[in-house]
């Protein structure tokens, strides 16, 4: 099952708008990343924000981390049109016997509308 | 640095044939993860193989299986082929092993027919 969750599954807005992903997870954490992908191609890694840091800044990029709730958000402030693509949180649950394995949400289609 | 290359970008498979897909990491990279991206289930987990050793592994059939050579290269092959194969294969690469920062390749797009 997916480890995290995203939210929305679809967002669009306009060039210069901001846009939030949301991602919720189940289990306990190590670290949370945020992906790209642009269509059907493969991912390209944004940020990695530790179980211990609130927030952490990327450039136009900006991701908090709430471990109390389990969740995260993504803002991409300025947008652009290049920033269309579906964007994707990434945990480390615990596959068993010690050794984790990064999981995948289902991810957060985004579109910049120039 | 060269990204992580993987060969063939795009395959058509009878059911029932076997596939082999490889992957080249990074330079330096001695992980490689293999990910099988569907648009039903999404993104999900295969194996990762570090230092010639599968040091994880997914909730796959024995069908999928894999390797990874001396020089960190890997493979995946798939065999008894499905229709419910059909996927964009995604192969990453890492500098340690873990679910820590992954560089992916550009996938292989198998369908099975």
């Amino acid at each position: 099952s997916q480890q995290g969750e995203e939210d929305p599954q679809a967002l669009s807005i306009q060039e210069g708008e901001n846009a939030t992903m949301n991602c919720s997870y189940k289990t306990s954490i190590n670290n949370l990343q945020w992906y790209r992908q642009n269509s059907g191609r493969g991912l390209v890694h944004l940020i990695l924000i530790r179980s211990n840091e609130r927030e952490k800044h990327s450039g136009r990029l900006r991701v908090t981390l709430d471990t109390s709730k389990k969740s995260s958000s993504l803002l991409i402030t300025a947008s652009r049109a290049a920033d269309t693509a579906s964007y994707f949180c990434a945990t480390d649950g615990n596959s068993g016997a010690g050794s984790y394995q990064l999981t995948f949400g289902k991810g957060t289609k985004l579109s910049v509308i120039p | 640095k060269a990204g992580v290359t993987q060969t063939p970008r795009y395959l058509i498979k009878t059911r029932g044939q076997q596939v082999t897909l490889s992957c080249s990491p990074i330079s330096g990279h001695r992980s490689v993860s293999w990910y099988q991206q569907t648009p039903g289930q999404g993104l999900q987990f295969l194996f990762e193989y570090f230092s010639e050793t599968q040091r994880n592994k997914g909730n796959f059939p024995g069908r999928f299986s894999g390797r990874q050579f001396s020089n960190s290269r890997s493979e995946m092959n798939v065999s008894t082929l499905e229709l419910g194969d059909s996927a964009l294969y995604l192969c990453a690469s890492s500098y340690r092993q873990g679910p820590y920062e992954q560089y992916f390749g550009p996938g292989t797009r198998l369908t099975v027919t």
